[in-house]
């Protein structure tokens, strides 16, 4: 079964700090992996991710995917409070039209 | 642009009722998925439809069915509500059904079951 894990679980910085989450996935037939915000209710989408080694980046964020070690991470450099939510690493593999999500980051971010 | 809407945005049922959750994809997609995020757990894949066809469901009972319409709008259908289908219901929708398609969310239908 296909399997997507993230950690921490929660972090609580303060704002201007810099922060890593961790996303490890065992996804069988791999195809993408992408990365959601997800403040209130919906997610958002952050970044799509296919090839190893390729940074994306968007302002302060920026992501990595290293297809070899099964992992990719997220950046948030310079944090400010709207940065505070829940950060959700995704896989789509296997089964198609499917996606597997991890339990989430909690981000907190004080003032 | 629309995004993705969903309706109601809050649905109090008892146990034993059917529930019916609606969705409307962004204008141009064709794909709808349906998740389930109970509290304290993580999104859990419900069903995917694709042009009118359910193409996939993830581990939910059959009381968990729905359809999606000539418009691509979609319901989900939830039969003989136990309390623990209580959660927040998200529909998203993208392009086509291809994996690397980017899916965007609507914000949820929350499901409380007395």
């Amino acid at each position: 079964e296909d399997k997507v894990v993230q950690s921490p679980l929660s972090l609580v910085v303060h704002e201007g700090d810099t922060v890593t989450l961790n996303c490890s996935y065992e996804v069988t037939n791999f195809r993408s992996l992408l990365w959601y915000k997800q403040e209130k209710k919906a997610p958002t989408f952050l970044f799509m991710l296919t090839s190893s080694g390729i940074e994306k980046k968007s302002g302060r964020l920026s992501s990595i995917l290293d297809k070899k070690e099964l992992f990719s991470i997220l950046n948030i450099t310079a944090t400010q409070t709207g940065d505070s939510a829940v950060y959700l690493c995704v896989s789509g593999g296997t089964s198609y039209g499917k996606l597997t999500f991890g339990q989430g980051t909690i981000l907190t971010v004080h003032p | 642009e629309a995004g993705v809407t969903q309706s109601p945005t809050h649905l109090i049922k008892t146990r034993g009722q059917q529930a019916t959750l609606r969705c409307s994809p962004i204008s141009g997609h064709t794909s709808v998925y349906w998740y389930q995020q109970a509290l304290g757990l993580g999104l859990q894949f419900l069903l995917w439809y694709d042009e009118g066809e359910e193409r996939n469901r993830g581990n939910f009972p059959p009381r968990f069915s729905g359809r999606q319409f000539p418009n691509y709008s979609s319901e989900l259908n939830v039969n003989a509500l136990e309390l623990e289908d209580s959660a927040l219901y998200l529909c998203a929708s993208s392009l086509g059904g291809m994996l690397l398609e980017t899916q965007y969310f609507g914000p949820g239908t929350r499901l409380l079951v007395l």
